[in-house]
């Protein structure tokens, strides 16, 4: 199926760096949204992007909807073990019928 | 504010059985979404009920059916089973029927495992 392209795969910082992690798409998206996924559970969402532009922040975490309607980052700042996690971006295709496409996820590991 | 939730939490079954999966909308919420998702992958969609009526499905083969009730709530059906329908299957809640700035909460899973 359709799937996002996000990057990068995985990543393993220390404990107080900042961290970001992008998504792009060959088509535009209409709405951008970041979740985060622990082992055994469901996606919690994060942050939701509507407008092309976008600049929205949730505590240390701050995400973009690009101008193209065809990227989106997440920013997380002064990480902290909690952060532990695997994180989605995900996509509503401009068009679609209220279908999420999802990116493969990008790994957070943090070293205390 | 209840959230979404989803039973059972596993699930074992053998190639070419039937599996009926659950799921509880959020209070507020009318419309139920179903995705498949593959050990190290993104969820997939697997289609969405609004008003007791499929609202859209995704790249998933007949077997994959479905049903939403009066009270929101949904079942995932799934019939022959194969051994790659192993996966965590997310149910998802929203309200609107699928509009653009619809946002979707998601159910914690169930983990079926096809042997």
């Amino acid at each position: 199926g359709q799937q996002l392209n996000q990057s990068p795969q995985s990543m393993f910082i220390q404990e107080g760096e900042d961290v970001s992690m992008n998504c792009t798409s060959s088509s535009i998206f209409n709405t951008w949204l970041w979740y985060k996924q622990d082992p055994g559970e469901g996606p919690v969402l994060l942050i939701a992007l509507y407008k092309a532009g976008e600049l929205t922040s949730n505590g240390r975490l701050t995400a973009q909807f690009g101008i193209t309607r065809k990227d989106s980052f997440l920013n997380i700042s002064a990480s902290i073990p909690s952060d532990v996690g695997i994180y989605f971006c995900a996509g509503r295709p401009l068009g679609s019928q209220g279908n999420l496409i999802f990116g493969k996820g990008t790994k957070l590991s943090v070293k205390p | 504010e209840t959230g979404v939730t989803q039973s059972p939490t596993h699930l074992i079954k053998t190639r070419g059985q039937q599996v009926t999966l659950r799921c509880s909308s959020q209070s507020g919420h009318n419309t139920v979404s179903w995705y498949q998702q593959a050990l190290g992958q993104g969820p997939q969609f697997i289609f969405q009920y609004y008003r007791e009526e499929e609202n859209g499905r995704g790249n998933f083969p007949p077997r994959f059916s479905g049903l939403q009730f009066p009270n929101y709530s949904s079942e995932l059906n799934v019939n022959a089973l194969e051994l790659d329908d192993s996966a965590l299957y997310l149910c998802a809640s929203s309200y609107g029927g699928g509009g653009p700035q619809e946002t979707q909460y998601f159910g914690p899973g169930t983990r079926l495992l096809v042997l």
